[in-house]
């Protein structure tokens, strides 16, 4: 079964910081990449995800996140965080074949962003 | 944009009492899901739901737990007999509807507090 880690569970910063959100999981087979966002009072919702073919995916927001299959990492970026960025960001994998396709998640990353 | 829906928002119940907490999935979806996340601890997997009957369960998903589409449209979570330990967030889920890729659209989550 696919495990998720997410090293950094609090991360606090000025606006216009540059934010890189940690995220790793162990899983032998192909996987699907996702990150979800919970802004304060709203629901989980899909910042960005990767299935295949570039490693560099692009989301909403400015987000972008790597798959980096070697360092079995899928970390989440953003060049410069704004106020609004403020939430709590979730990383989710599953097996895209030969298992379940039910996405594990991270324990979540709190960021806090100062205006 | 169609979205998930969660009632009630926030419940508080008594050690021992039945809680039943629904959920509207997205209308053409075909997989749903609750997930619940104790405060401070990962989004841990309790059930997925397709064609009418648990397609998987977790550990968590004991004897105490039910899940029930009594019609075309709720999709419903059951606790027979609450325990301390089951205060949490519960998030309802679904997906679809052709392929199940992992791509998960996520309700506001329902708080239980048990006392």
């Amino acid at each position: 079964a696919q495990s998720v880690s997410q090293h950094n569970h609090h991360v606090i910063l000025s606006e216009a910081a540059s934010l890189e959100l940690g995220c790793n999981y162990s899983y032998g087979g192909t996987v699907n990449l996702f990150w979800y966002v919970q802004y304060p009072g709203q629901h989980l919702q899909l910042l960005l995800k990767y299935f295949s073919g570039d490693p560099l995916v692009k989301g909403i927001k400015g987000f972008e996140a790597e798959f980096i299959k070697s360092k079995f990492s899928f970390n989440l970026r953003k060049p410069s965080v704004q106020w609004s960025d403020t939430a709590e960001y979730f990383c989710a994998v599953n097996a895209s074949s030969g298992g379940s396709y039910i996405p594990t998640f991270g324990r979540g990353t709190s960021l806090i962003v100062h205006p | 944009e169609p979205e998930v829906t969660q009632t009630p928002s926030h419940q508080v119940t008594q050690m021992g009492q039945e809680v039943i907490l629904r959920c509207v999935p997205i209308s053409n979806h075909l997989y749903f899901y609750w997930y619940r996340q104790i405060l401070g601890q990962k989004v841990e997997f309790l059930v997925s739901f397709y064609n009418n009957e648990i397609s998987e369960k977790s550990e968590i998903f004991d004897d105490q737990f039910s899940v029930e589409r009594p019609d075309g449209s709720n999709f419903t979570l059951k606790i027979r007999s609450t325990k301390l330990e089951d205060s949490a967030m519960y998030f309802c889920a679904s997906s679809g509807p052709i392929q199940n890729t992992g791509e998960l659209f996520f309700g506001e989550g329902s708080r239980l507090t048990v006392l």
